[in-house]
């Protein structure tokens, strides 16, 4: 089993309505965790980040995070074709509040139809 | 912004030759990460390096060494290369003063034929 765990699609949504990508994590001493979007051949770009449990919202993205659930969500609002893409979920195992090596899931590959 | 820098961008070399690859992180990161993601695959941890020293390491095979220079820049140096290292390599940076947020340079594709 994967200390990440990501549905890995293709996830195909229209345009327009909301993208739901889910992610699951192994380790509970975890405090950061983090979406990539990842176009093919190309690199990760962070898209959120977040660290407390709860919503955090960036334009058309919202994280959520359930630590008690091992649980972090990201949602895409008024998906465009450009949002098409894989969207990495990575967990920092840093160690005394200073970051580490960002251990990732397998992605879910997203489509937008127009 | 700046970003991180990456070099060179593509690679081909033949089994049992050495590589080495370079990354410059943003300006003022103090910390530089290396990952290499195969075709299909999500990045996967080598090794990184904080105020040129390391600090963890992943699963990089004992072919590949790596190191942080005084200007904080990184060198990944491969060698006796095998087909299977073909991947792209991907270098990281953070601050600690930044909450760690890893930024991502562009990329080398190696490919060993």
């Amino acid at each position: 089993q994967k200390e990440v765990e990501q549905n890995s699609g293709p996830l195909s949504v229209p345009e327009g309505a909301i993208a739901s990508l889910n992610c699951t994590y192994s380790d509970r001493v975890s405090q950061s965790f983090f979406w990539y979007r990842q176009y093919s051949g190309k690199s990760p770009e962070l898209i959120m980040s977040i660290y407390s449990n709860g919503d955090k919202e960036d334009g058309r993205f919202t994280a959520q995070l359930n630590k008690a659930s091992q649980y972090v969500s990201l949602l895409i609002r008024d998906s465009q074709p450009s949002d098409s893409a894989t969207y990495l979920c990575a967990v920092d195992r840093g160690w005394e509040n200073q970051g580490g090596k960002l251990i990732f899931g397998q992605g879910t590959e997203l489509s937008v139809k127009p | 912004a700046a970003g991180v820098i990456q070099s060179p961008r593509h690679l081909i070399k033949e089994k049992r030759e050495t590589a080495t690859l370079k990354c410059y992180p943003i300006p003022r990161h103090d910390t530089v990460y290396w990952y290499q993601q195969g075709p299909g695959q999500d990045p996967q941890f080598l090794i990184s390096f904080y105020e040129k020293m390391q600090s963890d390491k992943g699963s990089i095979p004992d072919r590949f060494s790596a190191q942080q220079f005084s200007d904080y820049h990184s060198e990944l140096n491969m060698s006796s290369l095998e087909l299977g290292d073909s991947a792209l390599y991907f270098c990281a940076s953070s601050s600690r003063q930044g909450q760690e947020t890893q930024y991502f340079g562009p990329g080398t594709r190696l490919l060993v034929l």
